[in-house]
């Protein structure tokens, strides 16, 4: 089936450095793929939507410039997170639907998460 | 805006008991409701989901029953099983945009042998 590849699993750095998490379609493109952060028993609260070849659209309340997402080719999305604070501490899922499908029709593939710690 | 609110856990069990986690939710329109679960070490999967009012979703002995008259979408099993335990997310998405998915702050569900 189809696999979404998130990486690092875990990261721990400093305060004030930025930390940057992949998120790979493997056997399958994906135009659209949707970034997540979940707190501590808390659900998981949609940041922004990754579109290949265009700006994010980020959710109400997340800073754009705090958050930055590239999402250059079919298979793959970046978020980066800049001058990473404690409070940026999280766990941050990205996930990603076929091309052409939609929740449907074709399924969410979700990537196991990226647990980020800033000390 | 929309939203959905499922029971908080942890929830504990005995193998074979029956399981209720309830879900309700609040949207504009007609959304799809979702089930998703996460087991320990893994991403998110899909385990069911309800397109329209009064369709029961339906995998691995779990459902589901779109109630819009309640604005609910329970998920319910006869018997489960040690290997059920795992994190169970209520969603939503709506139809304007069908790949934005809304989640409930999810269950997590422990099954003692």
């Amino acid at each position: 089936g189809a696999v979404v590849s998130q990486h690092p699993s875990w990261v721990i750095c400093k305060s004030g450095t930025s930390v940057k998490i992949e998120c790979r379609s493997l056997d399958f493109q994906a135009t659209t793929m949707f970034w997540y952060r979940q707190f501590p028993k808390q659900s998981l609260m949609l940041m922004a939507t990754s579109n290949e070849g265009s700006k994010a659209t980020y959710e109400q309340g997340v800073e754009k410039d705090k958050f930055l997402i590239n999402h250059a080719s079919l298979t793959l999305s970046t978020l980066t997170v800049t001058s990473a604070h404690p409070e940026d501490s999280s766990f941050y899922i990205c996930s990603a639907s076929e091309t052409g499908g939609n929740a449907y029709n074709s399924p969410l593939h979700f990537g196991n998460g990226t647990r980020l710690t800033v000390t | 805006g929309n939203s959905v609110t499922q029971m908080e856990g942890p929830v504990t069990l005995s193998e074979e008991a029956f399981l209720t986690i309830n879900c309700t939710y609040t949207a504009t329109g007609y959304p799809s409701l979702f089930w998703y679960v996460q087991y320990p070490g893994e991403g998110l999967q899909l385990l069911l989901k309800a397109t329209k009012a009064d369709d029961k979703g339906s995998n691995k002995g779990f459902e589901a029953t779109y109630r819009k008259e309640t604005t609910s979408f329970h998920l319910e099993k006869g018997s489960v099983q040690v290997s059920d335990s795992a994190v169970y997310f209520c969603a939503l998405s709506d139809r304007s945009s069908a790949s934005k998915i809304i989640f409930g702050s999810g269950t997590r569900l422990s099954i003692r042998p």
